[in-house]
């Protein structure tokens, strides 16, 4: 299977703005979704598509891709979206599955 | 409102198996497919295999092919996982979620399996 790489961690400072990247293969033919998890909780979608957001997400989160990467972009960061980040893309391999990225904890400062 | 609702946490010991129910309320079941995903302690999400909740199709991880079983009861609105010949490094959170184009837009609670001699 393709695997999504992703940097363990990231900070950022309260009201800033922080990239979140995964790369992989599978991201030159297929579009990442992310998923914001909180300790102890499930995951959430946060965003999906070219660059959608699910009802309830704050217009913030924003998503774009160029060749072999992926992106989530946070706009003035809150307190509340400090937790754990993954990207989720097709398999590239061509089983029709999926793949999760490695995972990035975003810290707000 | 959609909801996926897991059954309990569940202790087994290496090399027996468990089955995680997940009842869906709150749309057409059969219009949408489900997904397994699990989590290690302290580790990330891992891609388990997905059900159509339509026609049975599945697809599974290539390196849990042939311990897993996904299915269906649609009279009940339920999806099931199997895993057989658990091992240690088994223990996770097993999470089922709604498959919308691709893309997981509900997610249950999450059921705990503690895999222990």
């Amino acid at each position: 299977s393709s695997e999504l790489t992703q940097d363990p961690a990231v900070s950022v400072a309260l009201g800033q703005t922080v990239r979140i990247t995964c790369q992989g293969d599978s991201l030159r033919s297929y579009y990442a979704s992310w998923y914001q998890q909180k300790p102890g909780q499930a995951p959430v979608l946060v965003i999906y598509g070219k660059n959608n957001r699910p009802s309830g997400i704050p217009d913030r989160f924003s998503g774009s891709s160029s060749g072999n990467t992926a992106s989530l972009t946070i706009t003035g960061a809150q307190a509340e979206d400090e937790a754990d980040y993954y990207c989720n893309s097709r398999d590239s391999s061509g089983n029709r599955g999926y793949v999760f990225g490695t995972g990035t904890k975003v810290t707000v400062l | 409102q959609v909801q996926l609702v897991q059954s309990g946490a569940e202790v087994k010991k290496p090399g027996a198996s468990v089955k995680v129910s997940c009842k869906a309320s709150g749309y057409t079941f059969t219009s949408y497919g489900i997904s397994w995903v699990r989590q290690a302690p302290g580790q990330g999400l891992e891609w388990m295999g997905w059900i159509s909740a339509y026609n049975g199709n599945t697809n599974y991880a290539q390196k849990l092919q042939g311990r897993v079983t996904m299915t269906t009861d649609t009279s009940t609105s339920t999806a099931y996982m199997e895993l057989r010949s658990l091992r240690s490094d088994d223990t996770a959170v097993y999470y089922c979620a709604r498959i919308h184009y691709g893309d997981l837009d509900y997610w249950g609670q999450g059921t705990l399996v503690t895999v222990s001699s």
